[in-house]
């Protein structure tokens, strides 16, 4: 399994760019990285994945360097409804089964 | 298109009893996984079912069952009830091909006295 490690929390305000970093040393060549968001009282919702340099969509950027221990998911130009938990895993294909590992996350507070 | 739906919302059990939970995969999906969410952490995986038949198992105890039935749609079952079990209980479905792109339902809130 390779494990994640990412801020338990993190501040911004309104209108900023947000930049969550993950760190996953031991990420196995056929994992795939994947980011999750998360309000409260409800499921997580998929928000962006990607396997190697920079993947964009219309709700965040995912940064990933060549050697692919960390990625970085940026969120332009936050707003309060951004509050949320991200969620940063690895896949994890292990007998086949995919499930997904979820760590803490981090817990992001947008202020006005 | 509807999402996952689960039902029943919330559930207020006693311990001891026995509960069953339901999923309804977003239509095309033929996987289902279930998650358990205890406040302040992150879902942990419960199941997956895949063309009805389990592909994989958490770390849960044997109390701890689920099937899936011909319409891709899921059950989970939990007997003997601990307090411990008091959780947000998630269902997923996904499309085949894309693993770890997973669409979660609202959750099941089961509280256990």
């Amino acid at each position: 399994l390779a494990k994640t490690t990412q801020p338990i929390s993190m501040d911004s305000y309104e209108g900023q760019e947000v930049n969550i970093t993950c760190s996953h040393n031991n990420i196995a060549t056929n994992d795939y990285i994947t980011w999750y968001q998360q309000f409260p009282s409800q499921g997580p919702r998929f928000i962006i994945q990607g396997y190697k340099t920079k993947v964009t969509n219309e709700v965040a950027s995912l940064f990933i360097p060549a050697d692919r221990k960390s990625s970085t998911l940026s969120l332009p130009r936050v707003s309060l409804s951004d509050t949320a938990v991200y969620y940063c895993l690895v896949g994890d294909s292990g007998a086949g089964s995919y499930q997904l590992t979820f760590g803490k996350g981090t817990k992001l507070s947008v202020i006005p | 298109d509807a999402g996952v739906t689960q039902s029943p919302t919330h559930l207020i059990k006693t311990r001891g009893q026995h509960v069953t939970l339901r999923c309804s995969p977003i239509s095309g999906h033929k996987s289902v996984s279930w998650y358990q969410q205890v406040l302040g952490q992150g879902p942990q995986f419960i199941f997956q079912y895949y063309e009805k038949e389990e592909r994989g198992r958490g770390n849960f105890p044997d109390r701890f069952s689920a099937r899936q039935f011909p319409n891709y749609s899921s059950e989970l079952n939990v007997n003997a009830l601990l307090l411990g079990d008091s959780a947000l209980y998630l269902c997923a479905s996904r499309l085949q091909g894309r693993p770890y792109e997973q669409y979660f339902g609202p959750g099941t809130r089961l509280t256990v006295t």
